[in-house]
């Protein structure tokens, strides 16, 4: 069965940068993107980026451009978010999606998500 | 970016009665190919968002018949035939035709 598992949780200081793994089992991961989402405490979603393991496209939300990096590798994709803030505490979740850009976005399976504190 | 906006926000209901959830778009979500990319989620306290319905009502594996999804264009319905005490959680609309993917505010279900 199809299968996302995140990395555990990290506690940084502003300034700082965090890495979340995504570690996809049960499907073949070069047919499918990857996209990332954010949930603030008590708020909604938001999306933050997607990649491509097929040919590496990325796309990111403007607001975190210059602060995030996608990338993948065997299986696995990363998420990467520098200059941490406050307001960047946040559940991240990696959800498979569409392998191409032109493509329209679906979101079928989610990872159980990584918790990122931004405190001092 | 597309707005998507939701109403109501929070939703009250008894057990064993319908309920439903509006969404809309400034714009029509219908996509190059014809499909139109509006899903909707799920997500339980503490969990992780869950697929119901893609392309608008298209019900995903598992999910159970009193939920169902229509509409068209730039307005969009999710129905839960009668309430469960499971069906308690967070309701998201999300549309994926164009770039960024938005999501509504979410409509929070709870018992009456």
């Amino acid at each position: 069965q199809v299968q996302l598992v995140q990395s555990g949780t990290e506690v940084k200081k502003p300034g700082a940068s965090v890495t979340v793994s995504c570690k996809a089992a049960g499907y073949t991961f070069a047919n499918y993107g990857v996209s990332w989402v954010r949930q603030a405490p008590g708020q909604g979603l938001e999306w933050v980026g997607w990649i491509s393991p097929y040919n590496g496209d990325t796309k990111i939300v403007q607001r975190l451009q210059g602060r995030v990096t996608l990338t993948t590798s065997t299986s696995t994709a990363y998420m990467e978010l520098n200059s941490l803030r406050s307001d960047d505490t946040a559940v991240y979740y990696c959800a498979r999606d569409v392998v191409v850009a032109s493509g329209a976005r679906f979101m079928d399976y989610w990872g159980q998500g990584t918790l990122v504190t931004v405190s001092s | 970016d597309v707005v998507m906006t939701q109403s109501p926000l929070s939703l009250p209901v008894i057990l064993g009665q319908p309920a439903s959830i509006s969404c809309r778009s400034p714009q029509s979500l219908e996509y190059v190919d014809g499909n139109t990319y509006l899903t909707w989620f799920q997500q339980r306290p503490g969990h992780s968002p869950r697929r119901l319905i893609y392309k608008v009502s298209n019900r995903d594996s598992g999910v159970p018949d009193r939920f169902s999804g229509s509409g068209s264009g730039t307005e969009f319905t999710l129905k839960i035939s009668r309430v469960e005490a499971e069906d308690v959680g967070v309701y998201y609309c999300m549309q994926g035709t164009n770039w960024p993917v938005t999501f509504g505010q979410g409509t929070r279900l709870e018992i009456k």
